[in-house]
């Protein structure tokens, strides 16, 4: 079965510095996507980042950016200027392009905390 | 569009009760599933479906029934609450399953609190 890894409970950074939050997964397919969701108090679960596994080249979106580094399995997201509005739970999650549930799985969640 | 809504936002119940939680969305997507967060854990995966009157379990399907009768509405139904229950409640929808279009959208969640 396929797991991930959140091994950083809780991160802090400086606002306008850079971050980077580590995911781990265990899996023996070779096709899945991987995703970064952040869950600020609102509780909304908004995707920030999405990875697919057959893509060489690192997903970015504006200040999100990721370092996908296959054979390692590991996922990590870099928030770079961030901000205070950056400061949330942040969850890797894993899906198996052949699973026929869909189902995403999801580490244990690092929180982000943002200091003025 | 509204997105995928969920209701309640809160809800307690006492042991033994029913109840119904709702999630619908309005981006006619396929897929729909129901996800429970418990507290220092991620979200797992309760039911799901792929199309109206197409239903299926997920990882943790023990308490809960669903079903699919149009494309919009995906209610998860709790047929005899217990506290083992108590938990934050997400719905989550995507277009399809596979291909560019696998993002999952989530609710807003409805927190339940079984006494």
């Amino acid at each position: 079965a396929q797991t991930v890894t959140q091994s950083q409970p809780e991160m802090s950074v400086q606002e306008a510095e850079t971050v980077t939050l580590s995911c781990t997964y265990d899996t023996s397919e070779s096709d899945y996507y991987l995703f970064w969701y952040k869950q600020p108090p609102s509780r909304q679960m908004i995707l920030v980042i999405r990875q697919e596994a057959y893509k060489q080249q690192n997903a970015t979106e504006n200040r999100f950016s990721v370092n996908f580094q296959k054979a390692a399995k590991s996922f990590s997201l870099k928030i770079s200027d961030s901000q205070l509005g950056d400061a949330a739970m942040y969850f890797c999650a894993y899906r198996s392009a052949g699973d026929s549930s869909y189902k995403l799985i999801f580490g244990s969640g690092t929180r982000l905390l943002v200091r003025p | 569009n509204a997105g995928v809504t969920q209701t309640p936002k809160f809800q307690v119940l006492k042991t033994g009760q029913s109840m119904t939680l709702q999630c619908a969305q309005d981006m006619n997507h396929e897929y729909m599933s129901w996800y429970r967060q418990d507290p220092g854990m991620g979200l797992r995966l309760i039911h799901y479906s792929v199309g109206a009157g197409i239903t299926d379990q997920g990882e943790v399907p023990n308490g809960y029934n669903v079903s699919r009768s149009t494309t919009e509405d995906f209610p998860l139904r709790l047929l005899s609450a217990a506290p083992s229950q108590t938990s934050v409640y997400f719905c989550a929808s995507s277009y399809s399953a596979s291909g560019s279009q696998e993002t999952q959208y989530f609710g807003p969640g409805t927190r339940l609190l079984v006494l």
